[in-house]
């Protein structure tokens, strides 16, 4: 399975845009790139997913590298709700059940 | 909708007791799973479904049985519970072949 790589965690303050990044190298062509969130205490939450192109949704936004190896989440303006681990998952195309959640990212939002 | 529904919310067993998690939801959607989440670590797949009548191993289906007699309701069943089985459990269903999860609140279960 090819494996992502992102942060342990990352700061940003209230109202200020947030880039979390994940590193994909060994993504095959068929693979979706998909993002969720997770509140604390909460079960996970869907975000957003693409394939080659950068996607925007009422959520966020997701900028994929020419070469996907790399894919970065962007939260236009950070509110203290979004504070939550953030996974990066990738999820082979035609594939409903293998979606492997690693550690993800844990955003901290200062107000 | 009411979404993904788990039961209960809360669960204290004795090691060796046997109990069912029950998930349940209103979408239709034919794919339905089930994951363990221990602290500081990412989300583990226990069992799947792919449909009705229709289930499969994930990750670690050890300990925990499951079957698919309805599209709606997806059980998971610990037969003689593990202290090692103490975890959080997350239902998730999926429309279609979008790989979409949509998640239920969870089941936080002990086992002394």
């Amino acid at each position: 399975d090819a494996k992502t790589t992102q942060p342990n965690s990352m700061e940003s303050n209230e109202e200020e845009p947030v880039h979390l990044p994940c590193n994909h190298s060994t993504i095959s062509g068929t693979d979706y790139i998909h993002w969720y969130r997770q509140l604390p205490s909460q079960g996970p939450e869907y975000v957003i997913h693409g394939l080659t192109s950068n996607v925007n949704n009422r959520m966020a936004s997701l900028a994929i590298a020419e070469d996907r190896k790399s894919s970065t989440l962007i939260l236009h303006r950070a509110t203290l709700r979004d504070a939550a681990v953030y996974y990066c998952i990738l999820r082979a195309g035609g594939s409903n059940y293998k979606l492997t959640f690693g550690k993800g990212t844990l955003l901290t939002v200062n107000p | 909708n009411a979404g993904v529904t788990q039961t209960p919310k809360f669960q204290v067993l004795k090691t060796g007791q046997s109990m069912t998690l029950q998930c349940a939801q209103d979408m239709n959607h034919e794919y339905m799973s089930w994951y363990r989440q221990d602290p500081g670590m990412g989300l583990r797949l226990i069992h799947y479904s792919v449909g009705a009548g229709i289930t499969d191993q994930g990750e670690v289906p050890n300990g925990y049985n499951v079957s698919r007699s309805t599209t709606e309701d997806f059980p998971l069943r610990l037969l003689s519970a593990a202290p090692s089985q103490t975890s959080v459990y997350f239902c998730a269903s999926t429309p279609g072949r979008s790989g979409i999860r949509f998640f239920g609140p969870g089941t936080r279960l002990t086992v002394l």
